[in-house]
């Protein structure tokens, strides 16, 4: 049984680019929780979906934005990329109102 | 709203030494409350949870934490580290399980010394 995975594995953009990483979660589940993890920093829950919805958010600006596809795959897009933005990206995935979420191993960006 | 505060970025401990990694939050609601750990390079994995029920939760790898109401404390234990335990360790509070929005603390990295 495939945990959840995330691609690419890292990845290198400049500011002002755009950003598109993807999630499939564990299989079986339906919803998908991004966050953002700083260099020496907690996770920061950026959004969360389900039913192709985003179902919460968290303070983070318009330029983050997401999709989750019929087959509970998501994407996360972040647009005019700061060089704050620069973080390891984490997928994880659960059932609806469970509440053990599995994490995949992340996306790291870097903004130069 | 809810917060996490994870006491001492750094613990270092001698190998065979008891383990302990201090959480307190803040919640308005009933938390759910989770211990996870980071290797290098890693995702997280859960070491625990506490829901409901019995205050004393045990998790993987012989690691265990105590739910204090009146405190308002998570603090994670294990009686004698092993050198495998070197790892980042986040607290994380949540009111309506996991699958809502999560809170992690700041982490807490774990040094074990031979």
């Amino acid at each position: 049984d495939a945990g959840v995975t995330q691609s690419p594995t890292h990845l290198i953009k400049t500011r002002g680019q755009q950003v598109t990483l993807r999630c499939s979660p564990k299989s079986g589940h339906d919803t998908v929780s991004w966050y953002q993890q700083a260099l020496g920093q907690g996770p920061q829950f950026i959004f969360q979906y389900y039913e192709e919805e985003e179902r919460q958010r968290g303070n983070f600006p318009d330029r983050f934005s997401g999709h989750q596809f019929p087959n509970y795959s998501s994407e996360l897009n972040v647009n005019a990329l700061l060089l704050g933005d620069s973080a390891l990206y984490l997928c994880a995935s659960s059932l609806d109102r469970q509440e053990t979420q599995y994490f995949g191993p992340g996306t790291r960006l870097l903004v130069l | 709203a809810q917060s996490v505060t994870q006491l001492g970025s750094h613990v270092s401990v001698s190998e065979g030494a008891l383990v302990l990694l201090r959480c307190n939050y803040s919640s308005s609601v009933p938390p759910y409350l989770f211990w996870y750990v980071q290797y290098p390079n890693q995702g997280l994995q859960l070491l625990l949870k506490y829901t409901t029920g019995a205050t004393l939760v045990k998790g993987i790898n012989g690691f265990e934490a105590e739910f204090k109401k009146s405190e308002t404390s998570f603090h994670l234990t294990k009686p004698s580290a092993h050198m495998s335990d070197a790892a980042e360790y986040f607290c994380a509070v949540s009111d309506q399980g996991g699958g809502f929005k999560t809170i992690f603390g700041a982490g807490t990295r774990l040094f074990v010394k031979a």
